[in-house]
């Protein structure tokens, strides 16, 4: 149980375009989920949190009109990287909670992303 | 500020031989604690957690973990490695929100290599 997908596992695009990655709860509900990035031999970054049917919020330094976060029902989120640049080349990984206060995360398999 | 430190970036061990993986956090109230494993461009997955009781946690693949509140430490341990262990190991701190969901501070990371 508890299984979070991503898709794609990676991606390439050529700098401007925009990336649209999933994250689904595959065997539960997810009433939040959560997207991090992460850099080459670095740990997790929390971008975003969000919650089904109401908007995300974004961590500090995190640009909303950059990373819109879509959190469409309680197993589906997208991330969309907009007008994607070089320095958004990283590793995306989304997780899905439970509610109730003691809920654990579970993470997906990531997404790498290279712009080109 | 809520803080999370894995002092030991990198650690070889030889198979066979016991392991411990330090962390220590810093938190005002009783902490959620996490430990997560991520394998080479992979997502991470969830080795054990304390939320409260016994201090001493069993999770999965053979590993265990204690809460000493009085060293505000969750070190992560196993008696014998396994080749199969090399990953990347990341401890949290769960941090309750009122919006009624934990978000996750991660420490910077444990690398552990296996010799055989």
């Amino acid at each position: 149980g508890a299984v979070v997908s991503q898709h794609p596992s990676w991606v390439i695009c050529k700098s401007g375009t925009s990336v649209k990655i999933e994250c689904r709860s595959l065997d539960f509900q997810a009433t939040t989920m959560f997207w991090y990035r992460q850099f080459p031999k670095q740990s997790l970054m929390l971008m975003a949190t969000s919650n089904e049917g109401s908007k995300a919020t974004y961590e500090q330094g995190v640009e909303k009109d950059k990373f819109l976060i879509n959190h469409a029902s309680l197993t589906l989120s997208t991330l969309t990287v907009t007008s994607a640049h070089p320095e958004d080349s990283s590793f995306y990984i989304c997780s899905a909670g439970t509610s109730g206060g003691r809920e654990t995360q579970y993470f997906g398999p990531g997404t790498r992303l290279l712009v080109l | 500020a809520q803080s999370v430190t894995q002092p030991d970036i990198h650690i070889t061990v030889s198979e066979g031989a016991s392991l411990e993986l330090r962390c220590n956090y810093s938190y005002g109230a009783t902490p959620y604690l996490f430990w997560y494993v991520q394998s080479p461009g992979q997502g991470l997955q969830l080795l054990l957690k304390y939320f409260s009781g016994d201090t001493l946690v069993q999770g999965i693949k053979g590993f265990e973990a204690e809460f000493k509140r009085s060293q505000s430490s969750f070190n992560l341990r196993k008696p014998s490695v396994h080749w199969s262990d090399a990953a990347e190991y990341f401890c949290a701190v769960g941090t309750r929100f009122s919006g009624g969901y934990n978000k996750l501070i991660f420490g910077a990371g444990t690398r552990l290599a296996v010799h055989p």
